[in-house]
Order: C-alpha cells, then structure tokens, then sequence
C-alpha cells in the first residue's frame, strides 16, 4: 500500500508562472517531509524540506506547505525557469518500527517547464 | 562537499551473471542505501545499512544481496542477474546525528543504468 503519494506523473507549466506539485501520505507517524529534484541520468538532489511542526518553509523560489490535517503537502515554484524541468520525488520520514531514517519515496512527479 | 560516486555509469550484463555495484561516500556517514528507480515505480529501497557489516533488508530485497565491510563503501550484489533487473541503480548516505538516530536528508551518488541481456 503506498504511503506516500504523487498522483500526478506529468505537470506541464509555463515559464515564468508558478508550478504546484501535490503530494498525500496515508501515516500520520510521518514527522518530516522532504522533495528531491532529479534529472535525466543523474541521482536525485535534496532540494526542500518541512517538519511537521510547521506548515510552511521556504527557500528563494522554492515553498513548501503541509497540511497535516489533510495528510498533504505541495511544493511551489515561483517563478518556473526551464532549467526546473526534471522529475521530482516527495519523501517522508517517521520513526517507527524498524523504519528509522528510511524515506518512504513518492512515484514522481515529471515537470515540464515550457518557454 | 558532500560526495557520493558509483563505480559506473552504465553497465551491460548477461543473464545469469554475477554483478557488483560499487558505492562510496567520503562524508564519514553511518547510513547507506541501495534503490532502484524505474518509471512509474518511483525510488523503491532494496537494502540499507546502520553500521559497518550491518544490514537490512529494503521493501525488495529478493534476487539481491549486500556487503558494507567498510563505513565508506556499500556493495550491491545481484547473484544471478536476470532481465527484470534492468534498472537505474542510486546509492544514497546519510549521518545519524548527535541523537544515534540517523538524519532525514539523504544524499545520493550519479546512479548506475544497468542493463541485464
């Protein structure tokens, strides 16, 4: 059963206006959120995170929001540059069980920045 | 700088051989980890490992196995490569921190597109 989800697989935007990529999970254990960016044939790099303490955190053009009674967070790119188009991961972290300090990885999310 | 390197970039392999990737962190991280990604699939975890000849098993873990005799290196072994195989392969490391309890950040090497014939 998948816990953490990206329900979209494709996002198509237009340079210079905001991207949103959505992401739910399912346990409320989660206490720390990350999103990875990945291009083509290289390792994904950690770009944005948020604990559960808070809803909001932001770094430049980059936001993320989490709504923990909704069990979802978004992240927001303000504004979307071509150079934005790559796949991006949502993960989440939650001490639990034999889990500790394993991700659990969404299925991506593929962004298009079109200029 | 934080590095992760993989021993290749690209490999090609016949079913039913032995294969190694090789990984390397120089951050002096406790935490190391094998995935795989594959479209539609998303980053999915094959083994981990806490310490040095520790390891655990990923979500899956069949047709692998894994060796960490040292804390900088982490090796993934497939026994008997088979085509299901194919795959990008990401190594990732992360530190534990001051609490035991290992971060949340991960870091991840270039990957490995290996390709099983």
């Amino acid at each position: 059963d998948q816990q953490v989800k990206q329900n979209s697989p494709s996002l198509s935007v237009q340079e210079g206006r905001i991207s949103i990529l959505n992401c739910d999970y399912t346990n409320s254990m989660f206490d720390y959120f990350l999103w990875y960016k990945k291009y083509p044939a290289e390792g994904p790099t950690f770009l944005i995170s948020i604990s559960s303490i808070k809803d909001k955190n932001e770094d430049g053009r980059f936001t993320v929001f989490l709504n923990k009674s909704a069990k979802h967070l978004s992240l927001h790119i303000v504004p979307s540059q071509p150079g934005d188009s790559a796949v991006y991961f949502c993960a989440a972290h939650g001490t639990y069980g034999g889990s500790q300090g394993n991700l659990i990885f969404g299925k991506g999310t593929k962004l298009s920045v079109k200029p | 700088d934080v590095k992760v390197t993989q021993s290749s970039r690209y490999l090609v392999k016949r079913t039913g051989e032995k294969v190694f990737l090789e990984c390397v962190q120089d951050m002096d991280h406790e935490n190391m980890f094998w995935y795989r990604q594959d479209p539609g699939l998303g980053l999915r975890l094959i083994y981990f490992s806490y310490d040095v000849k520790m390891k655990e098993k990923g979500d899956i873990p069949e047709g692998y196995s894994v060796s960490r005799e040292k804390k900088e290196r982490f090796s993934l072994i497939l026994e008997s490569a088979s085509t299901n195989q194919t795959s990008m392969y990401l190594c990732a490391s992360s530190s534990s921190g001051t609490s035991g309890r290992p971060t949340d950040t991960q870091y991840f090497g270039p990957g490995t597109r290996l390709t099983v014939l």
